[in-house]
């Protein structure tokens, strides 16, 4: 079983700051979603990435793999209140299109 | 926009009673997935279809649990008898078939149901 883990589990910040969430595995994946979830609604995806030592931006969101395919890390530069949610990591391995999510961050940006 | 269906929204049962939900993925989506997703944690994956054949139950408590995908298309999870440690979310994801995850493939989830059993 490939396990993600996420920290931390919860995060309170005041808008503005910036953050680093992170996610590793012992486990090598052909590829890693973040996902960002709002109470009562399903995950909403921000981004794959699919290279060692790949990194991408979406506006003032940073994301990062690993080079060795095993962690990834998202960056969130000065946090607005609108990006408030659980934000969760999830691995793709095997055959089968596999998604295997992490516990998620709690991300709270307090105006 | 093309969006998964999960029906119903909410759901509050007693316990040992028989439940069912009903998912409706994006159209030409030929892999479908059931997650549950308890508070505050991580969805965790029930089973996974690729048309109308199970690929992946390991993780759904086959004693109660069961779901079926008659004509690949839409999808049902039946839950008998209900138990108090059921109560989570429980959602639909869909994504196009055959495809490697990459910068173009996404799984798309519903809204979810919200099961209470009381």
């Amino acid at each position: 079983t490939q396990l993600l883990e996420q920290s931390p589990q919860f995060l309170s910040i005041q808008e503005g700051e910036n953050l680093t969430v992170y996610c590793n595995s012992s486990s090598v994946f052909s590829s890693l979603q973040w996902y960002r979830q709002e109470p009562g609604e399903g995950p909403v995806l921000l981004v794959t990435v699919v290279t060692g030592g790949e990194v991408k931006k979406l506006k003032r969101l940073t994301f990062q793999f690993g080079d060795a395919r095993k962690d990834s890390s998202l960056h969130i530069t000065a946090a607005q209140t609108g990006d408030t949610g659980l934000y969760l990591c999830a691995g793709e391995g095997g055959s089968n299109y596999k998604l295997t999510f992490g516990k998620g961050t709690l991300l709270t940006v307090n105006p | 926009e093309a969006e998964v269906a999960q029906s119903p929204r909410y759901k509050i049962t007693e316990k040992s009673q028989a439940v069912a939900f009903w998912c409706d993925p994006i159209s030409g989506h030929a892999t479908l997935y059931w997650y549950r997703q308890i508070l505050g944690q991580g969805p965790e994956l029930l089973v996974q279809f690729q048309d109308e054949s199970v690929v992946d139950d390991s993780q759904l408590p086959k004693d109660r649990f069961s779901a079926e995908r008659l004509k690949g298309v839409d999808s049902t999870l039946k839950i008998q008898p209900a138990e108090l440690g059921d109560s989570a979310m429980y959602l639909c994801a869909s994504s196009r078939e055959g495809m490697v995850w990459g910068d173009n493939t996404e799984a798309f989830f519903g809204q979810g149901t919200r099961l209470t059993v009381v």
